[in-house]
């Protein structure tokens, strides 16, 4: 999957507990972006980020947190879990332009109890 | 062809035909779309972009039209194999903020 690893790749978890999903790349690509996909919605985007410590909400980022400490690491955070978030999430990586020629992980399906 | 409500349009094809899928969408400043493969358990795949200065494009095996006065996209996969089996799915970049925009999708059968 385009050197894009998500971890972990399944999660369990409980409401209102804290949740953060890694994604690492090994592409050096600037922009990474964090998608959740539903039944019925197709893929929403959460969070995205264009370079080290820039990032900017997407469709679907309340509840959501991200932080970009380095080029290959792109981290979400649920502060505080809720059932609405049990979803499947992708995290995506492309190069030059933003949005254009996305490559996904291959995912993580959070369950949140 | 594509759809974004909660039912997902299935195309049956033998192998070895031609599929063709289908996506309309909605807003006509769209510049650029893009196809993914998703097979189950997995993330979408890259197959094939398109800007919207051109009215075709081919990679290996597949094409993609585009006819911007309907506002429709079609991806096109010559000999479909088994392993074409899987969810297909446009996304125009358009809105605000010139995000990327997915439908449901489209699921591709492919019978022995």
């Amino acid at each position: 999957d385009a050197g894009i690893t998500q971890s972990p790749r399944h999660k369990v978890t409980e409401t209102g507990t804290p949740v953060t999903l890694r994604c690492h790349q090994t592409e050096n690509h600037r922009y990474m972006y964090w998608y959740r996909q539903d039944p019925g919605h197709g893929l929403r985007l959460i969070h995205y980020s264009y370079g080290v410590k820039d990032t900017d909400k997407g469709e679907v980022s309340d509840g959501y947190s991200v932080s970009r400490s380095k080029t290959e690491d792109f981290l979400l955070t649920l502060e505080s879990a809720t059932s609405s978030q049990t979803s499947v999430y992708f995290c995506a990586i492309s190069e030059g332009t933003a949005n254009e020629k996305l490559f996904f992980g291959s995912g993580t399906q959070l369950s949140v109890l | 062809g594509e759809s974004v409500g909660l039912h997902l349009p299935t195309l049956s094809v033998q192998e070895g035909d031609n599929s063709i899928i289908n996506c309309a969408y909605s807003n006509s400043a769209s510049d650029y779309f893009i196809w993914y493969k998703q097979e189950s358990g997995k993330g979408p795949q890259f197959i094939i972009d398109i800007r919207s200065n051109m009215d075709k494009r081919q990679g290996q095996r597949v094409t993609v039209l585009l006819n911007k006065t309907v506002k429709h996209l079609s991806l096109q996969i010559a000999a479909t194999q088994p392993g074409d089996s899987a969810v297909y799915f446009c996304a125009p970049r358009e809105g605000a903020g010139n995000m990327l925009t997915f439908g449901g999708g489209t699921r591709l059968m492919v019978k022995p």
